[in-house]
């Protein structure tokens, strides 16, 4: 059964890059779909973007001028940049799996907050 | 971007009964790419239900969807102590959306 895990620093400055590596086990990162979602406290689900094994991504508009997702298929990892960051950016971070093009994700790791703070 | 309102806010019932939940859409979706998810304190959400009224692996049979066009509904037959929790509904199809969540809670 595949397993998620991210990792990073739990607090980033305001006006730094966040930056975030989910590192894949129990299955290969090739022939899916690996997507990042964030949950400010005590607030709803927003989807971050989502990236297909090859590099080909696919970006939530209002965060696209920020936002890069790579992959390291060698590592069986993949990545998320969002740069410029506030306030607005503290949240629970999570990666997850997406079974396919138009598939919802059905596989996630546990989560990891990033506080956004001087 | 298709909005997604979740109703009601919070639902307080008793284990046993039976609970309701409406996604409705700011326009028709593909039935194909609506989805519910679980999630309880502390833990990521859980998928329930892909393509509007398919189970994922595992998902017991008293958690049903259905609905077409703007108005999706999830049902929990008889509601276990498990159950208490919060649920979202998500669009899939294009830019992902999310509803703004309907917490079950014990009356």
């Amino acid at each position: 059964q595949v397993q998620l895990q991210e990792s990073g620093p739990g607090l980033v400055k305001p006006s730094e890059t966040l930056s975030l590596t989910c590192t894949v086990s129990g299955g290969s990162i090739s022939s899916y779909y690996w997507s990042w979602i964030r949950q400010p406290p005590g607030k709803g689900l927003e989807w971050i973007g989502y990236m297909y094994y090859t590099g080909s991504t696919n970006y939530n508009p209002s965060l696209k001028s920020r936002v890069t997702i790579s992959v390291d298929t060698s590592k069986n990892q993949f990545s998320l940049n969002l740069s410029s960051v506030t306030a607005a950016d503290t949240a629970v971070y999570y990666c997850a799996r997406v079974g396919g093009y138009h598939s919802p994700p059905s596989s996630w790791g546990q989560g990891t907050l990033v506080t956004v703070s001087s | 971007e298709i909005v997604l309102t979740q109703s009601p806010g919070t639902l307080s019932l008793s284990p046993g009964e039976r609970a309701t939940l409406s996604c409705r859409a700011s326009q028709s979706i593909s039935s194909s790419y609506l989805a519910w998810y679980q999630q309880k304190p502390g833990q990521a959400p859980r998928l329930l239900i892909y393509g509007a009224s398919s189970r994922a692996t595992g998902i017991p049979d008293r958690f049903s969807g259905s609905g077409s066009g703007t108005d999706f509904t999830l049902t929990i037959s008889r509601l276990e102590p498990e159950d208490f929790a919060v649920y979202y509904c998500q669009h899939y199809g294009g830019p992902w959306t999310f509803g703004q969540g309907t917490k079950v809670e014990i009356k």
